[in-house]
């Protein structure tokens, strides 16, 4: 693995469609995150998976979006309906499990959603 | 919402020069890390710093953490025009199984 990967690097969209947006992790991470990133802000915590389990989903998280990551690997951040204000860079990053030599989070190089 | 406060927003030195970024924030912490961020891209960890530790290096890098005053600095020395990035401390809470991050400080190094 050479880090984190994202699809697409770049979407635009007409608003009311539905996204769907990919995240390969480092295989080794167990723990996986989403989040997002608006212009000139920092990023801003979705949702966290240790493997296949979603133990964790912010406010921000609007029953519009949901996110999956089947049998602990890849994991997906679905959109419905979307909205201008989805318009944003979305960041997946992994990392190792407690007890690792790394604590850092290795992020990907993000999805930019703009909704049109 | 961002969990944490940093400072300046925006530095612009010349090449050669120390750069230093601050961040505030305001809950209990195990660690502080910071990031870099070029344009349109990713976050890249730079260094992390634990509540027990209040100083640390790495290469022309040095964190220090004052967890009574809640704050960090990060000075880069001896910037290059490569150091031009966003820069963001980023806070794992107690409890809390995510990072916290700052607003960032958008630093520009004139060559």
């Amino acid at each position: 693995d050479t880090g984190v990967s994202q699809n697409p690097r770049h979407k635009i969209t007409k608003r009311g469609q539905n996204v769907t947006f990919r995240c390969d992790p480092i295989s080794e991470h167990n723990r996986l995150y989403w989040y997002r990133q608006t212009l000139g802000q920092g990023p801003e915590f979705l949702t966290y998976f240790q493997n296949e389990a979603q133990l964790e989903k912010s406010r921000l998280l609007s029953d519009r979006f949901s996110a999956e990551r089947p049998k602990g690997s890849f994991s997906t951040l679905e959109i419905q309906r979307t909205e201008q204000g989805d318009s944003a860079m979305y960041l997946c990053a992994s990392r190792d499990p407690p007890g690792g030599r790394v604590y850092g989070y290795t992020f990907g190089s993000g999805t930019r959603l703009t909704v049109v | 919402s961002q969990q944490g406060e940093e400072d300046p927003q925006a530095l612009s030195i010349q090449e050669g020069e120390n750069a230093t970024m601050n961040c505030s924030y305001k809950t209990s912490i195990n660690n502080l890390q910071w990031y870099r961020q070029n344009s349109g891209r990713g976050l890249v960890h730079l260094i992390l710093i634990r509540s027990n530790e209040r100083e640390k290096h790495s290469g022309r890098l040095r964190v220090t953490l004052d967890t009574s005053k809640k704050s960090s600095s990060l000075l880069i020395t001896a910037s290059r025009a490569a150091d031009t990035a966003s820069y963001f401390c980023a806070m794992a809470q107690t409890g809390a199984n995510n990072l916290f991050f700052g607003t960032g400080t958008r630093l520009t190094v004139i060559p």
